[in-house]
């Protein structure tokens, strides 16, 4: 079974740009999830999709984030503009419900100069 | 902000010994589950707990569920190298709101 899959792995943006990032979650997860791990702490929900609905956004900023998961398979999570202390890995993650079991890809390492 | 906190925050132990860690909550949470996350990957699912007081095994690895519903434990018996790495705790809380622990660096020395 194919894991989560993400890209780039990779990202290097000056601040005021914007970036994109891409997540394929895992075949038949209906629950998708995008976190923003900043180095030495533990990953922080931004937005969890149920299909293509929004169940959680409350610690996403809105005013520079978004994410759209438009058919209920794979979701894009953007950043515009960029700032300083956007510089995080962006990890997706997908899940089965009604469990709570959730797998990670290897994440988009984001460095913003 | 909900907070879990994990401790210790970091371990240095000798290879075959066996290490604790643990997790505490504020609030209740309806499940523990607990990752391990090395260099550039993503964290890996080790362990889930559904049930207060819920004793699971995975091969060295055992976690629980604590009584109060705040708390979760994670041992591992004769630790090896590439038991290296961060472990996390993680559930959602009874607001159904997904939490990460802010956790345990584990460094194992042959």
């Amino acid at each position: 079974e194919a894991g989560v899959a993400q890209s780039p792995r990779y990202k290097i943006i000056e601040k005021r740009q914007s970036v994109a990032f891409w997540c394929n979650p895992i075949s038949g997860h209906a629950t998708l999830y995008w976190y923003q791990q900043i180095l030495g702490q533990g990953p922080k929900l931004l937005i969890q999709f149920q299909n293509n609905g929004v169940v959680d956004d409350s610690q996403l900023p809105k005013d520079r984030f978004s994410a759209e998961r438009l058919k209920g398979v794979d979701s894009t999570l953007k950043i515009q503009p960029a700032k300083l202390e956007d510089s995080a890995v962006y990890l997706c993650a997908s899940s089965f419900p009604p469990g709570n079991e959730q797998y990670f890809g290897p994440g988009t390492r984001l460095t913003v100069t | 902000g909900q907070q879990l906190n994990q401790s210790p925050q970091s371990m240095f132990i000798q290879e075959g010994e066996d290490v604790s860690m643990n997790c505490t909550s504020s609030s209740i949470f309806n499940t523990w589950l607990w990752y391990k996350q090395e260099p550039g990957e993503g964290p890996v699912l080790l362990i889930a707990l559904y049930k207060a007081g819920e004793l699971t095994s995975n091969g060295r690895l055992t976690a629980q569920f604590g009584i109060t519903r705040k708390d979760s434990f994670l041992n591992i018996s004769a630790s090896i190298p590439s038991d290296v790495g961060i472990y996390f705790c993680a559930g959602p809380n009874t607001g159904n709101q997904f939490y990460f622990g802010t956790g345990t660096s584990l460094t194992v020395i042959p």
